[in-house]
């Protein structure tokens, strides 16, 4: 069974810091795209940024660009999120999601098929 | 505020219909990009519900189906039971802002 762990949340302060980890197991980590989702408290989903599984490109949305930093270790299983400049609004649940393609579909008609269980950043 | 449009709430009796629509424009429902629904029932994480023109991941009962037109897809839900009672979020492609997008979110209260 595929299965993502996150871990490395905590608490901040602005201008500081974290580094996220999620790793997988239970499918061929290096077959897969990651992604990192966030849900700020009370609020709706995300996306923030995916990784192809090569590691070779990468995607941020535009309020994380330059600050958060996707990358992925396929001899570890694991996918990291670097996040610097930490600012209040990225206090959030981050979670770790694998991105399926479509059979017969392009990589932008992805979705998300396993999630972990998130890791909690608070930034104050 | 979402690319996506979807009613922060719908409500319904046991046993009735609902549906939960998604909202978009030119640049991704429309364009011709996948949607995809998840289900987050609350305290827990977010698991995909449907994907594609309507497939569900094991578990998902068929009392559950989805529909596109245009710009905007829905989620129908016959047969309403006590536990689909959760939030559900729609996600596309937008290939004008070259994100991955979701909807806001649509909180389904079974009365």
């Amino acid at each position: 069974e595929a299965q993502l762990l996150e871990s490395g949340g905590n608490l901040v302060q602005p201008g500081g810091s974290l580094r996220l980890s999620c790793a997988a197991s239970g499918f061929t980590f290096d077959r897969y795209a990651m992604s990192w989702v966030r849900q700020a408290p009370g609020k709706g989903l995300e996306w923030v940024s995916t990784i192809s599984g090569s590691g070779g490109s990468t995607y941020y949305a535009e309020s994380v660009k330059g600050r958060l930093t996707i990358s992925r270790d396929n001899s570890k299983n694991t996918v990291f999120l670097l996040m610097n400049s930490l600012r209040a609004e990225d206090t959030a649940v981050y979670y770790c999601a694998r991105a399926k393609v479509p059979t017969s579909r392009s990589w932008f008609h992805h979705y998300m098929d396993v999630w972990g269980k998130g890791t909690t950043v608070t930034v104050s | 505020q979402s690319v996506l449009t979807q009613p922060p709430s719908v409500s319904g009796a046991p046993g009735q219909r609902v549906t939960i629509s998604c909202t978009g424009n030119s640049s991704n429902i429309g364009a011709g990009f996948d949607v995809h629904w998840y289900q987050q029932v609350l305290g827990t994480a977010p698991r995909l519900f449907i994907y594609g023109s309507d497939n569900r991941p094991s578990g998902v009962p068929d009392r559950f189906s989805v529909s596109k037109s245009g710009t905007s897809a829905s989620l129908a839900i016959t047969g309403l039971q006590a536990e689909d009672e959760a939030d559900y979020y729609c996600q596309s492609y937008d290939s004008s802002l070259s994100d991955w997008i979701f909807g806001g979110g649509t909180k389904l209260t079974v009365l």
